[in-house]
């Protein structure tokens, strides 16, 4: 069992369309970075989130983190090919000082 | 130049050789981190040097050996791998080894054992 589970592990959808990705746990995380990473290259950060129900937006991408800091989710509005990626979530559990990882949303989206 | 370059990009190896891997970042940051990615699985912390002391092993077998010869620079040493130890294997910096202190990723070796 995971610590932190991702789901959906897989998503393809069109050009344009809405999703959202979802980060859960039943422990308390510190913290919640969200990264992607794109084929042949390395993980990117995208955000940390760190107070419970903190909402953050980068552009069309809307990250939040839940009033009780088990779980967090990321929605992207009017998706692009560019979006396309693995898209990681990764925390520190409460009173901990390790990074774990979760496995990842692969995102394609087409055009 | 980029922030965390890993050499080589791809390395096909052997089980009978001895290889390394290189990393070098040049963000000024005093902690690096080898990670393991393999498929569908979430990745796997190896070893974490903060200010080029090793602080975390995190029960690799010894037929991988890392070593930090100043806080810029990182290596992963291989000698009689296995075929399930091919997988992508990153490195990472931060500006210090902690909870909260973001990764900074270089683009992986992609390693195949033979």
């Amino acid at each position: 069992t995971q610590l932190l589970e991702q789901s959906p592990q897989f998503l393809s959808i069109q050009e344009g369309e809405n999703l959202t990705v979802y980060c859960n746990s039943s422990s308390v995380f510190s913290s919640l970075q969200w990264y992607r990473q794109e084929p042949g290259e390395g993980p990117v950060l995208l955000v940390t989130v760190v107070t419970g129900g903190e909402v953050k937006k980068l552009k069309r991408l809307t990250f939040q983190f839940g009033d009780a800091r088990k779980d967090s989710s990321l929605h992207i509005t009017a998706a692009q090919p560019g979006d396309t990626g693995l898209y990681l979530c990764a925390g520190v559990v409460e009173y901990g000082n390790k990074l774990v990882f979760g496995a990842g949303t692969i995102l394609r989206v087409k055009s | 130049e980029t922030g965390v370059t890993q050499t080589p990009r791809h390395l096909v190896m052997g089980m009978t050789n001895k290889k390394s891997l290189k990393c070098e970042q040049h963000l000024g940051h005093n902690a690096m981190y080898w990670y393991k990615q393999s498929a569908k699985k979430p990745l796997e912390l190896m070893f974490v040097y903060n200010f080029k002391e090793q602080t975390e092993n995190n029960s690799v077998p010894s037929r991988f050996s890392p070593e930090c010869p100043n806080s810029s620079h990182l290596f992963l040493h291989l000698h009689t791998l296995q075929p399930e130890d091919s997988a992508l294997y990153l490195c990472a910096s931060s500006q210090v080894s902690g909870s909260n202190s973001p990764l900074h990723f270089g683009n992986g070796t992609r390693l195949t054992v033979t």
